[in-house]
């Protein structure tokens, strides 16, 4: 199965801050990889698919690059309801794997 | 606006089966382009893929639960479910019923109900 390495763990950072979280594939997926948000208690909201389009609705400080095994979620500008915890999806082959996840605090 | 809802028993015993339903609204679960799945998180931790299942009746499992695990439909209903079996303490989780939609490059999970907590204890 392919696994996903998602760092850092945590990130403290001020507001107006520039953000950047990466994932790193064990093997090439292409574009298949995701982003999502998620407040406490709160169900995960998905902000970029195929790597790097921006999900209908969500701010454009939000941006994804990369392919093939090393992506990166970037926030420009961090807002205050950006603080929360932010995860990768890999879906190749119809297997999907979440990163560990990245929990983005305020500095 | 599609609307998927989790049902199930909050807690389940040890060894028992575990059973969870979701109702989707808004949309038909007869859909060429969405897989259905589920999702888990055990409290505190990150997030887990259970499994999908497509509108054929296509299933698509996570290798590490594979052995326990059952997704099935119900299209006439607008339903689909899932049992996990032999469950321990380990599957104590708020489990996410959600639908991916198919971009050509992969496939995401732009919706998601709003959880259930399920606890396995005796």
């Amino acid at each position: 199965a392919i696994q996903v390495t998602q760092s850092p763990s945590s990130l403290s950072a001020s507001v107006g801050d520039r953000v950047t979280i990466t994932c790193r594939a064990s093997q090439d997926i292409g574009r298949d990889l995701g982003w999502y948000q998620q407040r406490p208690g709160k169900a995960p909201k998905l902000l970029i698919y195929a790597a790097s389009s921006l999900q209908s609705g969500v701010p454009s400080r939000f941006s994804g690059s990369g392919s093939g095994t090393d992506f990166t979620l970037t926030i420009t500008s961090l807002q205050p309801e950006d603080f929360a915890t932010y995860y990768c999806l890999q879906d190749y082959n119809y297997l999907w794997t979440f990163g560990q996840g990245t929990k983005v605090e305020i500095k | 606006q599609l609307q998927l809802q989790e049902s199930g028993p909050g807690l389940v015993k040890p060894s028992e089966t575990l059973s969870l339903t979701c109702n989707v609204s808004g949309g038909s679960i007869n859909s060429s382009t969405h897989y259905w799945g589920w999702i888990r998180q055990p409290p505190g931790k990150g997030l887990e893929w259970i499994g999908c299942i497509f509108y054929t009746g296509s299933t698509y499992y996570n290798p590490s639960l594979k052995s326990r695990v059952t997704i099935s439909m119900a299209p006439s209903r607008d339903q689909f479910s899932l049992k996990v079996t032999s469950v321990t303490a380990a599957d104590t989780a708020v489990y996410y019923c959600a639908r991916a939609r198919y971009s050509g490059f992969g496939s995401q999970f732009e919706y998601w109900g709003q959880g259930t907590l399920l606890t396995v204890s005796s």
